[in-house]
């Protein structure tokens, strides 16, 4: 079992620019979530995926939109690039309505110049 | 509202005990969690606990719990430079995870 995977692990991008990050969740988990580390701060979320539809959303711009695919695996897409939105994107899958098992990937560390 | 707070920084001898304290706000959490963070890394589930339960025990690690002051500590056992790493708690009222800011514990050989 391959775990939560997520691509890129690195990206370099220019303000204004737009970005997709991916994440395929662990197997037999369904319900995909995506989070925000700034550098030396905690994780903070930015919504969360099941059934292929948003169900909960974090306190983030609608410039970061997302997308769940039938295989469950996810999309973040962010528009529009400002220099803030350096960090690391983590991506978390969990069975849905099991709530101890979230896992994370290794995260996207995404660099805005 | 949804708040957790941690201190940032905790340096101890290889082999002593470290506990990494956690307060919390809302108390509707299920459950609360310890999550560990080694530089460059995504986060790696350590251990949880389940609101109505006061203390956990796994291996090395002991999660004690205080509903009535909305405290959470994680206590490591026999500290190693491995465990050299950036802790997190965090608290899921609503299905999303809320985590506090991270606790860096260095250990000294």
């Amino acid at each position: 079992d391959a775990g939560v995977t997520q691509s890129p692990t690195h990206l370099i991008k220019t303000r204004g620019q737009q970005v997709t990050l991916r994440c395929s969740p662990k197997s037999g988990h369904d319900t995909v979530s995506w989070y925000q580390q700034a550098l030396g701060q905690g994780p903070q979320f930015i919504f969360q995926y099941y059934e292929e539809e948003e169900r909960q959303r974090g306190n983030f711009p609608d410039r970061f939109s997302g997308h769940q695919f039938p295989n469950y695996s996810s999309e973040l897409n962010v528009n529009a690039l400002l220099l803030g939105d350096s960090a690391l994107y983590l991506c978390a899958s969990r069975p849905r309505g099991l709530d101890t098992e979230a896992f994370f990937g290794q995260g996207t560390r995404l660099t805005v110049v | 509202g949804e708040d957790v707070e941690q201190s940032l920084f905790l340096s101890v001898r290889e082999g002593d005990s470290s506990v990494i304290n956690c307060t919390y706000t809302d108390s509707s959490s299920t459950y609360l969690y310890w999550y560990k963070q080694e530089p460059g890394a995504g986060l790696q589930l350590l251990t949880y606990i389940f609101s109505n339960m006061d203390m956990k025990q796994d291996q090395r690690l002991t999660v004690l719990l205080n509903k009535k002051d909305k405290h959470l500590s994680l206590r490591i056992a026999d500290t190693q430079t491995g465990d050299s790493a950036i802790y997190f708690c965090a608290e899921t009222p609503t299905g999303k995870l809320i985590f506090g800011q991270g606790t860096t514990l260095q250990v000294k050989p």
